[in-house]
């Protein structure tokens, strides 16, 4: 079945640092690949999306790319602020199966001023 | 604003009460779904529905029932729950049950069961 597996956390950064979270998965076939987050009690939101190989998604500052032959997604922004602080979630679909996603765990951000 | 909203956003129940949590989506979606988030666990996928029928039970003790009345409405009905039950529990809704698309999400109702 699908699975993804993200980095574990939490990951203490200060501000300005660069970011990265990795993020694999596996699946058949061509999934879509999303990042959500998640801030401090809020419900989870989507950051950016692509739905096919070398795609790039990209808002706010971060950028992730669908890498068909690495089976990664994997979460970068140049320089976090403090309001970055909050929790990400790598997740696929696929129109095969219907209604389930598949969610990563979750990889607590924290920034520090 | 994401365009679903859920209500209450926080609940504390006894485990002999019967309660429900309500979201309505406003985005003209066709499929919703509850999701559990538990402190340390992953995602969970409880129920989904399309075009109000459900289509998915993920082996969801009996104590959780949902209802859905129509497609911008979803409710879940709790009754003799127990501690571990304790949870955020999120709605979701999307374009299609064949989810090629995103997850639109609600803030959550936080669940406190004594």
């Amino acid at each position: 079945g699908n699975s993804v597996t993200q980095m574990e956390g939490p990951v203490t950064l200060s501000e300005e640092a660069f970011l990265t979270i990795n993020c694999t998965y596996t699946a058949t076939g061509y999934p879509s690949l999303f990042w959500y987050v998640q801030y401090p009690g809020e419900g989870l939101q989507l950051l950016l999306k692509a739905t096919k190989a070398d795609d790039k998604g990209s808002n706010k500052g971060f950028e992730a790319t669908y890498r068909k032959e690495t089976t990664s997604f994997h979460l970068e922004k140049g320089s976090v602020q403090v309001s970055d602080s909050a929790v990400y979630f790598c997740a696929l679909s696929q129109s095969t199966n219907a209604g389930k996603s598949t969610f990563g765990d979750g990889t607590t951000l924290t920034v520090k001023p | 604003e994401t365009g679903v909203t859920q209500t209450p956003r926080h609940l504390v129940m006894g485990m002999t009460n019967k309660k429900s949590l309500k979201c309505e989506q406003h985005l003209g979606h066709n499929a919703m779904y509850w999701y559990k988030q538990s402190a340390k666990k992953p995602l969970e996928l409880m129920f989904v529905y399309s075009l109000e029928e459900r289509v998915e039970n993920n082996s969801v003790p009996s104590r959780f029932s949902p209802e859905c009345p129509n497609s911008s409405h979803l409710f879940l009905h709790l009754h003799t729950l127990q501690p571990e039950d304790s949870a955020l529990y999120l709605c979701a809704s999307s374009q299609d049950n064949r989810n090629t698309g995103e997850l639109f999400f609600g803030e959550g109702s936080r669940l406190t069961v004594l």
